[in-house]
């Protein structure tokens, strides 16, 4: 079936050095993608999101990109701090004519050695 | 707090048992969502509902889930007869239309024993 998935489980970053989280998508009616923080004991807290009319977009530290030639979805942060380690979640949902819910892949795990 | 709110936080119950999940969303958004989530995954759809009206309804959700939002506000997610791999983290969402930002509430934790 169609689904969300990430290149890599876990990721270990320098605190102050940038990272990048890595999905990848199946579902090519899918054309709104969001970016979610979760950490321990909490529910995901929404980061940033963007629709596929754009390739790029950017937040407070955090960039999306989109290419939807390879179905791939990236987030980068920016300077990295303790704070950002949590497990980072893609999230997508189909177009106009789709259902409501969003599918989440499983998960990357972002750790910030100080 | 202005957030999405879900209570109890933890639940622990016995194999059996019925339990009853509250969810209040932000104030002004009509959209409201259901999802399950288990350790090490991401969450997975349950159910949504536009205003009063429960839209959608995922496979997942066996005939022991039923979920209401009887005024369009707080929805209400009961479990009957529990088992133990109904043990999970039920979070509650909300959002002002359709692929608009969705905010989470903290989840609900279960554990049935």
């Amino acid at each position: 079936g169609e689904s969300v998935g990430l290149h890599l489980p876990t990721l270990s970053v320098q605190e102050g050095d940038n990272s990048i989280i890595n999905c990848a998508y199946s579902n090519s009616a899918s054309d709104y993608f969001i970016w979610y923080k979760q950490e321990s004991g909490k529910g995901p807290q929404f980061i940033i999101d963007i629709r596929s009319n754009m390739d790029k977009r950017q937040g407070q530290r955090v960039t999306v990109l989109l290419n939807k030639t390879v179905k791939h979805l990236s987030l980068q942060i920016a300077a990295t701090q303790p704070g950002d380690s949590a497990v980072y979640f893609c999230a997508e949902n189909e177009g106009i004519f789709g259902n409501e819910k969003l599918t989440f892949g499983t998960g990357t795990r972002l750790t910030i050695i100080p | 707090d202005t957030g999405v709110s879900q209570d109890p936080r933890h639940k622990i119950t016995k194999r059996g048992q019925n339990v009853t999940f509250r969810c209040d969303p932000i104030s002004e958004h009509n959209r409201l969502y259901w999802y399950r989530q288990t350790l090490g995954q991401g969450p997975e759809f349950l159910t949504y509902f536009q205003n009063e009206a429960q839209l959608e309804k995922s496979r997942l959700l066996s005939d022991r889930f039923s979920a209401e939002r009887p005024k369009g506000s707080f929805s209400t997610l009961e479990i009957q007869r529990t088992e133990q791999g109904d043990s999970a983290m039920y979070l509650c969402a909300s959002s002002l239309g359709k692929r608009s930002e969705a905010f989470f509430g903290q989840g609900t934790r279960l554990t049935v024993v």
